[in-house]
């Protein structure tokens, strides 16, 4: 029972145009949700963050768009770099330490 | 120091085999986590301490034993583990225990384990 899903494993954009990268999650408990970047051989690390409260939260080229309604969130980054390429994963925290990972979309900035 | 560090980086034991994970932070963070993930699969979550505590265990197989002696420090004793059991394990630690916003997560590298 995949909780928190990613549907496109993969996506490619040019250098300078905006990626949208896309999450649903099917549990209306999560109160805090988050995106992760991960290069291969490291663990993967933060980039944003968006409180169920809120609809919008942006931090410099990244921001995150959460639709509760449709039990969406999407991370938009533009312009895209290609330091960007990396394994984007979306996670859902429910009560205070279980955090839910999606499955990842790559992402592939092309110069 | 924003870092979490993890050794081994690799290790490669047989199913009759004692090993230990370590991981270890210095940013005063309270909450520390294993998580597993096996390729292509999102991390799962395996063990949470908070204030050097047992809080979670996601029903993990006895055969992993963590532990965590001091505020710096997890560790995940292995035994007897099986073939199945080999993925990257991920540690992980947070500033917040008590959940609140901006509980973002910092991952060690990981240590990729195979079991023979």
């Amino acid at each position: 029972d995949q909780q928190v899903k990613q549907n496109s494993p993969s996506l490619s954009v040019q250098e300078g145009r905006i990626s949208i990268l896309n999450c649903d999650y099917t549990n209306s408990m999560f109160d805090y949700f988050l995106w992760y970047k991960k290069y291969p051989a490291e663990g993967p690390t933060f980039l944003i963050s968006i409180s169920s409260i809120k609809d919008k939260n942006e931090d410099g080229r990244f921001t995150v768009f959460l639709n509760k309604s449709a039990k969406h969130l999407s991370l938009h980054i533009v312009p895209s770099q290609p330091g960007d390429s990396a394994v984007y994963f979306c996670a859902a925290r429910r009560g205070t330490y279980k955090y839910i990972f999606g499955t990842g979309t790559r992402l592939k900035v092309l110069a | 120091d924003t870092e979490v560090t993890q050794t081994p980086k690799h290790l490669v034991m047989g199913m009759t085999n004692k090993k230990s994970l370590k991981c270890e932070q210095h940013m005063g963070h309270r909450a520390m986590y294993w998580y597993k993930q096996k390729a292509k699969k999102p991390p799962e979550l395996m063990f949470v301490y908070s204030y050097e505590k047992l809080s979670i265990n996601e029903s993990v197989p006895s055969r992993f034993s963590p532990e965590c002696p001091n505020s710096s420090l997890l560790n995940l004793h292995l035994h007897a583990l099986q073939p199945e059991d080999s993925a990257l394990y991920l540690c992980a630690s947070s500033h917040n225990p008590a959940g609140g916003p901006r509980n973002e997560q910092y991952f060690g590298p990981g240590t990729r384990l195979t079991v023979t």
